[in-house]
């Protein structure tokens, strides 16, 4: 089956750097993808890596290594509005089935 | 750009009665799939249509659920009859399955109580 690996929790202070990890088991790979979801919102994309290395977006960066099956987000210079929910989400195989991590609840303290 | 409608956005019952939530898609999108999100169970995928055809319905707790999807701009999910542990966020995504990684862009989430 499936499964996905990810922390509960992390606290950072206001215009730090954090890495959110996620590992993954998975039949099958077609990409990692990061979610966002704030308290009472609905879950938005944030990135997809397909293959290894990191990608960019603003303050945000995804990162993938296919050979460990692991990838992390990272946010940059961190605002109190980036605290929220983040998932990670691998393709159910060729289908376009996403499989959700638990999620991390990010904190962002002044 | 219109996103993902979801209705009702709030609704509470009591057990026993039918519950039906709609959802429409973003336009051009042919894959839409009905999400339930719990503190305890997190997010799972209930159902999935690619083009109107219900495509993995693994994920439908049991037969007390039913979905379908009439047409390209609509679907719905019902739970007949509803019980207390039914209640969650019920969350309707969509995406198109043309090119590479398509995101699935989710609506606002129906928040679902069962007295």
């Amino acid at each position: 089956g499936q499964s996905l690996e990810q922390p509960s929790e992390v606290t950072a202070v206001e215009g730090a750097i954090v890495q959110i990890n996620c590992t993954y088991q998975t039949s099958g790979f077609y990409g990692l993808s990061w979610y966002q979801q704030h308290d009472g919102g609905a879950p938005t994309f944030l990135s997809y890596n397909a293959l290894d290395g990191l990608e960019e977006t603003g303050r945000f960066s995804s990162f993938l290594s296919r050979s460990d099956s692991y990838g992390y987000l990272l946010l940059q210079e961190l605002q109190m509005k980036d605290s929220a929910s983040y998932f990670c989400a691998v393709r159910d195989g060729s289908s376009y089935k996403l499989i959700f991590g638990s999620g991390t609840r990010l904190l962002v303290r002044p | 750009d219109a996103g993902v409608i979801q209705s009702p956005r709030h609704e509470v019952t009591e057990m026993g009665q039918e519950v039906t939530l709609r959802c429409k898609p973003i336009s051009g999108h042919d894959y839409l799939f009905w999400y339930r999100q719990t503190m305890m169970r997190g997010l799972e995928l209930l159902i999935y249509f690619n083009n109107n055809v219900p495509i993995d319905d693994s994920g439908m707790p049991e037969d007390r659920f039913s979905a379908k999807m009439p047409n390209a701009s609509f679907s719905t999910l019902k739970i007949q009859p509803s019980e207390p542990r039914d209640s969650a966020v019920y969350f309707c995504a969509s995406t198109t399955g043309q090119g590479g990684n398509q995101p699935q862009h989710f609506g606002d989430g129906t928040r679902l109580s069962i007295l």
